[in-house]
């Protein structure tokens, strides 16, 4: 993913429905990445990984999608609660494993 | 809540000044990264830190400078202050095991201000 600076992509849900974040990558050999939820003024916080072995794992309420063949991954959010609401970034480490490269990010906003 | 710690949380600086943000990573941890995040935009790697020792350095000019203690604790020292310096700063703290990928968990920021 890259940077799509200000203007971050916006999803809109209402409260209770389910929410789906998408990630695109461009790295084939890419075998890990992590989702981040990052509330305003505070630090990115871990939500899910998945690695490449696997296509789909499964948290409390979150549900990550890996498809290596189109480079995709998303994000499922369960019965949105106003307190997801946040900006959401893929990321992935490099071959080295010490850098994060960040997706550009996508705001969600529930509303009550 | 993650475990790792920064100070300080705001911080408001004049250009051509020096900086110095300080980051304690979670119990148990190896490493730690720094990451320049500006507004609106995603984290952008700046370093990391394995066994007091830089371990990789993203797209930033020499006066971005750290350390690391033996405590695994580090620091991000900014040195010439630029205004587009302005920006979060933020840590992440992880277990270096060979040969696997590991995640980073982030600490909540140092909000730097350049005026």
């Amino acid at each position: 993913g890259e940077n799509v600076g200000l203007h971050l992509p916006t999803l809109s849900v209402q409260e209770g429905d389910n929410s789906i974040i998408n990630c695109a990558y461009s790295n084939s050999a890419s075998d890990y990445f992590i989702w981040y939820k990052q509330e305003s003024g505070k630090g990115p916080q871990f939500i899910i990984d998945i690695r490449s072995n696997m296509d789909k794992r499964q948290g409390q309420r979150v549900t990550v999608l890996l498809n290596k063949t189109v480079k995709h991954l998303s994000l499922q959010i369960a019965a949105t609660q106003p307190g997801d609401s946040a900006v959401y970034f893929c990321a992935e480490p490099n071959n080295a494993g010490n850098m994060l490269t960040f997706g550009g990010g996508t705001r969600l906003m529930v509303k009550p | 809540e993650t475990g790792v710690t920064q100070s300080p949380t705001h911080l408001i600086k004049t250009r051509g000044q020096q900086v110095t943000l300080r980051c304690s990573s979670q119990s148990g941890h190896n490493t730690v990264s720094w990451y320049q995040q500006a507004l609106g935009q995603g984290p952008q790697f700046i370093f990391q830190y394995y066994r007091e020792e830089e371990n990789g350095r993203g797209n930033f000019p020499p006066r971005f400078s750290g350390l690391q203690f033996p405590n695994y604790s580090s620091e991000l020292n900014v040195n010439a202050l630029e205004l587009d310096d302005s920006a979060l700063y933020l840590c992440a703290s992880s277990l270096a095991l060979a040969g696997v990928k590991d995640t980073q968990y982030f600490g909540p920021g140092t909000r730097l201000t350049v005026l």
